[in-house]
């Protein structure tokens, strides 16, 4: 079974600075890992994914995150946030076969002017 | 592409009440996915369906809870006879095939009172 943990429920930075939104994971075989990002109100939308290949994935809006086996992580970063990035941002976790994303309890990131 | 359309956005029961919560996924989209997500929480998985089949719902509470795709579009999430602790979002996803990244809907908030 494929567990996820996001250690941090509160973030809070400036405009214009960089933040790293922390995931872990476990999960013994090959995995397909996710980050969403929920406005207040609406649903969950998806920005980035890592299944194979290269471990830094490029997202939309500027963010990144970078797969790490030998942390068990899969960090969410940008380099400069605006006030519009304040919101929930949730890791999800499947096993590569093809199963459901198992959601993580979500950071909730606040930016402040 | 028009999104996943869920309805109602709202709504509040008594105890024991019944409701039934509607979405329709991407077209095209074979996977759809019904999550709990209870307030400052994660998603949680409660039933997904590939085409018309149950794929997964042992996180369904069978006695209250039913869930149907019949013809493999439209789904329909029913709960018989609320509780307070149904209270949440119900949120709709779907995608193509189980590892690609995910539609949600704007959910159905309930409050049972």
């Amino acid at each position: 079974t494929q567990t996820v943990s996001q250690s941090d429920a509160h973030v809070t930075v400036f405009e214009g600075d960089s933040v790293e939104l922390r995931c872990n994971y476990s999960y013994g075989g090959s995995i397909y890992l996710s980050w969403y990002i929920q406005h207040h109100g609406h649903g969950l939308q998806f920005l980035l994914k890592y299944y194979s290949g290269n471990p830094v994935v490029q997202g939309v809006n500027g963010f990144e995150a970078e797969f790490s086996k030998s942390d068990s992580s899969f960090h969410l970063r940008k380099a400069s946030v605006h006030w519009s990035d304040s919101a929930v941002y949730f890791c999800a976790v499947s096993a590569n076969s093809g199963t459901y994303q198992r959601f993580g309890t979500g950071t909730k990131l606040q930016v402040v002017p | 592409e028009a999104g996943v359309t869920q309805s109602p956005r709202y709504a509040v029961l008594q105890e024991g009440q019944a409701v039934s919560f509607w979405c329709d996924p991407i077209s095209g989209h074979d996977t759809l996915y019904w999550y709990q997500q209870p307030r400052d929480q994660g998603p949680q998985l409660l039933v997904y369906f590939r085409d018309e089949a149950v794929i997964d719902n042992s996180q369904l509470p069978s006695d209250r809870f039913s869930a149907v795709r019949p013809k493999g579009t439209n789904s329909t999430l029913k709960i018989q006879s609320a509780k307070q602790g149904d209270t949440a979002t119900y949120l709709c996803a779907s995608s193509r095939g189980a590892n690609s990244d995910y539609t949600f809907g704007s959910g159905t908030r309930l409050l049972v009172i």
